[in-house]
């Protein structure tokens, strides 16, 4: 039973469109993230969520809006796509905020903008 | 702020060589100390942590202790295998409100036969 999945694993789309990403944690963490990976694969938060609550955001442009409909859940939506949004975004979950927490990381979303 | 530093890749080994890959810190609080890994195609995992001075991470034949005195978190396994073969991340969090995880640059391994 996955931990932390998102939806779609894979997704192409074309400069200008908008397009959603979802992630659901299913470990009753109460703080959720988005990670966004270039492509030399340095991992930059984007995001956090506590008790879908927004706690981070991280100079990220307006387009990139996430909702958090409920603690279990974060999804991401990007209007007007641009070919720089093109990258892995990562969701991930962890149960509080002490210093000594790990998080919990989906598999990816691997968004490709052409 | 905070920020991670470790050794620009890709390493590349032959089976059963030493690893290490060297991992340097500055960050603003007391933190916590994380090596993450990402094998092709997969999201990332825990491989071990060390939350205060002195303290030693270990997992599946990799350690790292987490030196104060030098703001390192050196990663290290004596015999590495084909299947160790991924990017290796060290990350580090200070925790509190804005509790997020601050992530080197990665570090590509690769394990020959």
């Amino acid at each position: 039973d996955t931990a932390v999945s998102q939806t779609p694993k894979y997704l192409v789309t074309q400069m200008g469109n908008d397009k959603s990403i979802k992630c659901e944690q299913n470990l009753g963490h109460d703080t959720m993230y988005w990670y966004k990976q270039d492509s030399k694969k340095f991992l930059k938060i984007m995001f956090s969520y506590n008790n879908k609550e927004l706690i981070i955001n991280e100079t990220v442009p307006n387009r990139f809006s996430p909702k958090s409909p409920d603690k279990a859940h974060l999804n991401l939506h990007i209007n007007s796509l641009e070919l720089g949004d093109s990258a892995v975004y990562f969701c991930a979950s962890s149960q509080g905020r002490e210093r000594t927490t790990e998080a919990f990381f989906g598999q990816g979303t691997r968004l490709t903008v052409v | 702020g905070d920020s991670v530093t470790q050794m620009e890749g890709p390493v590349t080994l032959s089976e059963e060589a030493f690893l290490t890959i060297n991992c340097t810190y500055t960050a603003t609080g007391y933190p916590s100390l994380f090596w993450y890994v990402q094998y092709p195609g997969e999201g990332l995992q825990l491989l071990l942590k060390a939350t205060k001075a002195d303290d030693k991470g270990s997992n599946k034949g990799f350690e790292a202790t987490y030196r104060k005195e030098t703001t390192s978190f050196h990663l290290e396994k004596g015999s590495v295998q084909v299947s160790d073969s991924a990017v290796y991340f060290c990350a580090l969090t200070s925790g509190g409100s804005n509790y997020k995880l601050t992530f080197g640059k990665g570090t590509l391994l690769t394990v020959n036969p």
